[in-house]
């Protein structure tokens, strides 16, 4: 099955810096991966997915590039705000086009006012 | 659109008591619903995917007798934790899946088994 690795584990940015957070994935014929952003006590929040057959996507601060060949998408917000501080989740499914998701661990992202 | 719900948000019980978790999608049919249990600083562990209509299929070590799944509808899904225990204690989180590959999560129910 997949194996999905998330870094960093945590990051601590200003107000107003760029955020990056990088995941890697071990299928390659893995197709789809989503964002979560889970806040303290609540569940996962979808704020961006891609598919394997675009590189990059963009909705406003939040941007995701994929890179198939060495097989690693990342996580960019822009302009960061205070709420964005949250922990961010990224995923791939389980095998190639599975309905399982596997996640990555997990980035504990804090924004300093 | 795109929402679930979960019923309760959060529930103590007794030791040995058994609890039901409600998982709902609000506004769209859900071909798949997923149960995830999560531990304090940890990533989301996968439980079970279930399917309106069929049996539940459970993740390697997760006991089908401990945790029955009920999807009776494309709409709902329910989790019930059987003889509950401390160490059953933990966030639930259901996700429901349209036809395509996107989950969407539900609120979470915290269980606390005294």
């Amino acid at each position: 099955g997949e194996n999905v690795e998330q870094h960093p584990s945590t990051l601590s940015v200003q107000e107003g810096d760029s955020a990056v957070i990088k995941c890697t994935y071990s299928d390659s014929a893995s197709n789809y991966f989503p964002w979560y952003k889970q806040e303290l006590g609540k569940g996962p929040q979808l704020i961006i997915d891609i598919r394997s057959n675009v590189g990059e996507k963009k909705d406003q601060r939040i941007a995701v590039t994929l890179n198939k060949t060495a097989k690693h998408f990342s996580l960019h917000i822009t302009e960061t705000q205070p709420e964005d501080s949250a922990v961010y989740f990224c995923a791939a499914p389980y095998q190639g086009g599975s309905e399982k998701l596997v996640f990555g661990k997990g980035t504990k992202l804090t924004v300093n006012p | 659109g795109a929402v679930v719900s979960q019923h309760p948000s959060r529930v103590i019980c007794k030791s040995g008591t058994s609890v039901k978790i409600e998982c709902r999608s609000l506004d769209f049919q859900a071909t798949t619903m997923f149960w995830y249990r999560q531990f304090p600083k940890q990533s989301l562990m996968l439980m079970a995917t279930s399917n309106e209509g069929s049996k539940a299929t459970y993740e390697q070590g997760v006991e089908k007798d401990k945790f029955l799944i009920n999807h009776a509808s494309l709409t709902l899904s329910t989790l019930t934790v059987t003889s509950a225990h401390p160490e059953d204690s933990s966030f639930y989180i259901c996700s429901a899946r349209t036809g395509a590959e996107t989950q969407y999560f539900g609120p979470g129910t915290r269980l606390l088994v005294l």
